[in-house]
């Protein structure tokens, strides 16, 4: 069964630039979760979707942030502009949802903004 | 208040010795569940054991055990016969809420494990 998938692994972009992140999840799981994760730190929740609602996005810096997940399969996370502040890996997750909300992560994406 | 605390930021263990993770955690729910995750240095966080609110025995999955004292509101991860492979960043989180996908993840800031040869 193939995991979590994301893209792009690295991103380096000069600030005020926007960037975009893509998250495909494990097959037939209907949760998705955007964490940002800084160095030595945990991650933190950005966005929660069940199939194609945002849940949870009370983490969500939504004035330069924003996602997406159309069809309720994969999803995308956006930036514009981004900030020196922002640098830190954006790691996608997804749970089956059905009784049991144990979430696999994917590779992540590293971005450096400069 | 931290939700999850992980007050270890760093540990050693001598390769095939038992060693534990601490844990402790804070909320008002009566409902909730207890993860222990694994990030090597490549980056990806791998599941390790889950532990429900209302499990009476502590979760086991092969080396790894979770010594769950609810009325201490701790989760502590032991892991048994240390590899080296088990050389990693280790994460506590807790879901909070009544439906298992009602409440969000809380991750602790993680203990960095060395396995010793």
């Amino acid at each position: 069964e193939a995991g979590v998938v994301q893209s792009p692994r690295y991103k380096i972009i000069e600030k005020k630039q926007p960037v975009a992140f893509w998250c495909n999840p494990i097959s037939g799981h209907n949760t998705l979760y955007w964490y940002l994760q800084n160095l030595g730190q945990g991650p933190e929740l950005l966005i929660r979707y069940e199939n194609e609602e945002a849940v949870d996005d009370s983490q969500l810096p939504k004035d330069r942030f924003s996602a997406e997940r159309l069809k309720g399969v994969d999803s995308t996370l956006k930036i514009q502009p981004a900030e020196l502040g922002d640098s830190a890996v954006y790691l996608c997750a997804s749970s089956p949802g059905l009784g049991t909300d144990t979430q696999y992560f994917g590779p992540g994406t590293r971005l450096t903004v400069l | 208040a931290q939700k999850i605390t992980q007050t270890q930021p760093g540990m050693f263990v001598q390769e095939k010795e038992a060693v534990t993770l601490d844990c402790t955690y804070d909320t008002s729910d009566q409902s909730y569940g207890l993860f222990w995750y694994k990030q090597p240095s490549s980056g990806e966080m791998i599941f390790l054991i889950y532990q429900g609110s209302y499990d009476e025995q502590n979760a086991t999955e092969g080396r790894y055990s979770l010594n769950f004292q609810k009325a201490r509101k701790s989760a502590n991860l032991v892991i048994s016969a240390s590899q080296l492979g088990d050389s990693a960043m280790y994460f506590c989180a807790m879901r909070e809420g009544q439906d298992t996908n009602a409440g969000k993840s809380t991750f602790g800031d993680g203990t960095t494990l060395t396995v010793k040869p």
